[in-house]
């Protein structure tokens, strides 16, 4: 079955370390994205990515770097210059030119 | 700035009620206007809304969108206890690339 996979679900990270947080697709989507959302918000943009080895920065991408090196493949790192980086990271996809978004199940990253 | 602000933000209601939740948005380039329902982790998809005036209807919900007065509201109605969840208002844009931009989400608690 084709979706997304972000893993790891449940991620603890101590102040002052980076961390990745991975998203794989296999439905040959050519865009893919990174949200943050916060507690009673709803989802902000980091990162989205139109093609391999391209990306731009979303609404609140500073603390936040990614990478696109294969069209299967979006990870986020949450760096140490993220001030509040505890939140829920969502990942998703799409064709170009459509409106069909595919969601993962979210990766919930707290900081200890 | 592209921008969706949803209303309320929070709503608790007794089962059996009706409820309408409201979207508005101030976009450039607007594609169409999405309602995601999302109870757990990844939203999972509920309308999608290009043209005015024409209900979109899936058993106990339906949405309609007014693109003259830039707005879109989510009818539930007999609502249960399994409706309850944040459901989320997006809009679908192009500038330069494609992307969702978020509402902040209604918080929707279902009382028995």
């Amino acid at each position: 079955d084709g979706g997304i996979t972000q893993s790891p679900k449940y991620l603890f990270r101590k102040e002052g370390q980076n961390v990745t947080l991975s998203c794989e697709q296999n439905l040959n989507h050519d865009a893919m994205y990174w949200y943050r959302q916060d507690p009673g918000q709803g989802l902000r943009l980091i990162y989205y990515s139109q093609i391999v080895n391209d990306f731009q920065k979303g609404d609140i991408a500073e603390g936040y770097s990614v990478s696109r090196e294969k069209k299967e493949s979006f990870p986020l790192t949450v760096t140490s210059a993220q001030k509040n980086p505890t939140a829920f990271y969502l990942c998703a996809s799409s064709i170009q030119g459509t409106t069909g978004y595919t969601f993962g199940s979210g990766t919930r990253l707290t900081v200890v | 700035e592209d921008k969706v602000v949803q209303s309320p933000l929070s709503l608790v209601v007794h089962e059996g009620d009706t409820v309408t939740l409201n979207c508005s948005y101030e976009v450039t380039n607007f594609r169409s206007l999405l309602w995601y329902k999302q109870e757990k982790k990844a939203p999972t998809f509920l309308f999608m809304l290009t043209s005015s005036g024409i209900e979109k209807k899936s058993g106990r919900l339906s949405s309609i969108l007014d693109k003259k007065e830039l707005f879109s509201i989510l009818n539930i109605t007999a609502t249960q206890t399994g409706d309850s969840a944040v459901y989320l208002c997006a809009v679908d844009v192009i500038q330069g690339a494609q992307k969702l931009v978020f509402g902040q989400g209604t918080r929707l608690t279902i009382n028995p």
